[in-house]
C-alpha cells in the first residue's frame, strides 16, 4: 500500500523558534499534500492544501506568513511553523494523494509530528 | 453548526456485543463518505467508505442515507482491538472534512 513517512514524529521546543516539518510519499508521486492539525479531543482540521509547483492553499483561520509550506518535488512537502508559541502545541498530520492512484480522492497518512512549544 | 457532527461517547460494550454509531453531514454537495479508525496518538486509517446501497467488510457494516445526509456504522461482534476513536469523513471538493469523533471501548 501507499506509504507517507514525516520526520520528526516528535519536536520540543522553546517559544519564539521555528520547526520544520517534512511529509514524504515513499511509493508514489504525490501531485498534492494536505496539512492538518489536531488538537486533544479535537477533529483533524485541514490547514492548507499543498500542489506541487504552486503555491499552497490556506484554510480560512490559518496564517500563511506563520505555517509555510513547500512543495518542491512529488515526494515531499515541508511545513514550517515560524516563531512558535506555545498555543500551536498541536499533532500535526499530513497527507498525500496519489496522481495515479483509484479512486482517486483517496488520501494516505502519514504518522503524524506532535509538537510541543515551551 | 459543524459540517460532521458525531456523538463523542464514549461507547463502553463488552466483547461480543453490537455497537453502532452515527454521523449527520451539514454539506448536501458532499461526495463521498468514509469511517477513519484513530488509535491514540496515531494517524487516522481508512475503515471503510460508505455507499447507499450499504456496504460490508466483515463485522463491520456502514450505511449513508443521502436525503437525511446521515451516515452509520455498525460493529458486530466487538473485540478489545476494536477499542478506538471513529471518525465520520465526508468530501467536499479536494478536501476530507473530518467529525470529531466517538470513542469505543471495548471490555473484557
Amino acid at each position: 500500500g501507499a506509504v507517507v513517512s514525516q520526520h520528526p514524529s516528535w519536536v520540543i521546543c522553546k517559544s519564539g523558534t521555528s520547526v520544520k516539518i517534512e511529509c514524504r510519499s515513499l511509493d508514489f508521486q504525490a501531485t498534492t499534500m494536505f496539512w492538518y492539525r489536531q488538537f486533544p479531543k479535537q477533529s483533524l482540521m485541514l490547514m492548507a492544501t499543498s500542489n506541487e509547483g504552486s503555491k499552497a492553499t490556506y484554510e480560512q483561520g490559518v496564517e500563511k506568513d506563520k505555517f509555510l509550506i513547500n512543495h518542491a518535488s512529488l515526494t515531499l512537502s515541508t511545513l514550517t511553523v515560524t516563531s512558535a508559541h506555545p498555543e500551536d502545541s498541536s499533532f500535526y498530520i499530513c497527507s498525500a494523494r496519489d496522481a495515479a492512484g483509484i479512486p482517486y480522492n483517496e488520501q494516505f497518512f502519514g504518522p503524524g509530528t506532535r509538537l510541543t512549544v515551551l | 453548526r459543524k459540517e460532521v457532527e458525531q456523538d463523542p461517547g464514549p461507547f463502553n460494550v463488552p466483547e461480543g456485543a453490537t455497537v453502532a454509531f452515527n454521523c449527520t453531514y451539514s454539506n448536501s454537495a458532499s461526495q463521498s463518505f468514509f469511517w477513519y479508525r484513530q488509535d491514540c496518538r496515531k494517524e487516522p486509517k481508512l475503515l471503510m467508505s460508505v455507499y447507499s446501497s450499504g456496504n460490508e467488510d466483515g463485522r463491520f457494516t456502514a450505511q449513508l442515507n443521502r436525503a437525511s445526509q446521515y451516515i452509520s456504522l455498525l460493529i458486530r461482534d466487538s473485540k478489545l482491538s476494536d477499542s478506538a476513536t471513529y471518525l465520520c469523513v465526508v468530501t467536499y471538493g479536494n478536501k476530507l472534512v473530518f467529525g470529531a469523533g466517538t470513542i469505543l471501548r471495548v471490555k473484557s
